[in-house]
């Protein structure tokens, strides 16, 4: 079955740039899309077809999908990104989810 | 606004089946797939399956076929997952998710607010 990795965890200071990858077998010849989790909600959507931000997500939020690997960039990182990250594929009609990347912003 | 409801939790005993509705409102219900996601504590995210609620079609993931069913009530914009045989890894939060696009194959706009699942003896 295909698989999605991501790092568990990423540090970032205030106002600096945030990257989360997320690699997989030929997975920039997919739509990959990112999700953001807070303590206790429903994950939110923040990127989809790679690049595109949903309506209401702010410009710091940005998407590339090239290679083996997708990544995730939240530029001027805010203290309220800090939550859990997962990005998504689809392979063989199966929605397939990384294992999510704990951001800290500190 | 667009929003999906979930049914409340519930407490099951290992072997017995569970029924978690999910209700939509601010658009049109059989123009988006649902599907239905779960999450243990601590864990990551499950996808479980799909439903198109135009036609009632169904894909599950391999995990969970022959213990899962997923229906639709369009007369009161509702989606069902019914899961059999439940275990106590079955403990988590389940989700409905909406379909960005009309495929099915593509990322989850709308997610409802998570149904606790628990199953105890």
């Amino acid at each position: 079955s295909y698989e999605l990795t991501q790092p568990p965890s990423v540090s970032v200071s205030p106002g600096q740039t945030a990257s989360i990858t997320c690699s997989g077998d030929k997975l920039g010849d997919k739509y990959t899309c990112w999700y953001q989790q807070k303590p206790g909600q429903s994950p939110v959507l923040v990127i989809y077809q790679d690049t595109k931000r949903p309506s209401g997500i702010p410009e710091r939020f940005s998407g590339s999908n090239s290679g083996n690997t997708a990544t995730l960039t939240i530029s001027g990182t805010q203290a309220i990104d800090e939550a859990d990250y997962y990005c998504q594929t689809w392979d063989s009609s199966t929605a397939v989810f990384g294992g999510g990347t704990k951001l800290t912003v500190l | 606004q667009v929003q999906l409801v979930q049914s409340g939790a519930e407490v099951k005993k290992p072997g017995a089946s569970v029924k978690v509705s999910c209700k939509a409102s601010g658009y049109t219900f059989t123009g988006y797939y649902i599907h239905w996601v779960r999450q243990a504590p601590g864990q990551g995210l499950e996808w479980m399956g799909r439903i198109n609620p135009h036609s009632g079609d169904t894909n599950y993931a391999q995990k969970f076929q022959g213990r899962v069913t997923m229906t639709r009530d369009t007369s009161i914009s509702t989606a069902f997952m019914e899961l059999n045989r439940l275990r106590s890894d079955d403990t988590v939060v389940y989700y409905c998710a909406r379909d960005v696009g009309s495929s099915g194959g593509n990322a989850f706009d709308i997610w409802g607010p998570g149904t606790v699942v628990t199953v105890s003896s």
